[in-house]
């Protein structure tokens, strides 16, 4: 089974509809990560999660929303879907004291906001 | 704020070649992290090879090097003995302290039989 896995992996929604994107890890790791990645773009940012208490903006928090409900789980939400966060979404993981700060991604979730 | 460029949009070579892919990043940090990784078509992010700032010899991940120059803030990926499963968008990220990764922009690569 893979160890940082996201559902769904490909979403289609309409103009201000709410939709959540669930990210779920087995590696134990207490950081996590969203990611945006637009076309011909690297990743961006956009919120993060060091503990479950902690949530911290990144560089594209407008219109999201985060859930760190355990350990091992990390919700992205967008309240009102828009057509420019059409995207691929990635969540990843991260633990210093055992993975020497490498982040590791999930599979990545495809969404269009028609 | 950190910044990440890759300046090669684009890249080709033939199989069994060797290829370098540029990253220049922009940081006032001493303490950091530099990574590479390859996203193929099934759009998964994979580490190639990761560099800590502090050490001066460059990573090596068998056919993967990289040359680190910390004074230039210059990071470029060798891959050596190209091969097919090669092709995909590389991506060059820092990662500060913070253990926020930034991206470059990426480096498409074509593997030419």
């Amino acid at each position: 089974d893979a160890d940082v896995t996201q559902t769904p992996r490909n979403r289609i929604t309409k103009t201000g509809k709410r939709i959540m994107l669930e990210c779920s890890q087995t590696k134990g790791h207490d950081r996590m990560y969203w990611y945006r990645q637009d076309p011909g773009l690297g990743l961006r940012l956009i919120y993060y999660s060091f503990d479950v208490k902690d949530i911290n903006k990144g560089e594209i928090s407008d219109g999201y929303s985060v859930s760190r409900q355990a350990q091992a789980k990390f919700s992205l939400s967008l309240e009102s879907a828009i057509p420019n966060q059409t995207a691929l979404y990635f969540c990843a993981t991260s633990d210093p004291a055992r993975a020497q700060e490498t982040q590791y991604f999930g599979p990545g979730t495809r969404l269009l906001v028609l | 704020a950190q910044t990440v460029t890759q300046s090669q949009p684009e890249m080709s070579v033939q199989e069994a070649e060797t290829v370098t892919l540029s990253c220049t990043y922009d940081t006032s940090e001493s303490d950091y992290y530099l990574f590479w990784y390859k996203q193929p078509p099934s759009r998964q992010m994979i580490l190639v090879i990761r560099q800590e700032a502090y050490k001066q010899q460059n990573a090596t991940e068998n056919r993967f090097s990289v040359n680190f120059q910390k004074a230039a803030k210059s990071f470029s990926l060798k891959i050596s003995d190209s091969q097919l499963g090669d092709a995909a968008m590389y991506f060059c990220a820092y990662q500060s302290a913070a253990q926020k990764l930034v991206f470059g922009q990426g480096t498409r690569l074509t593997i030419n039989p």
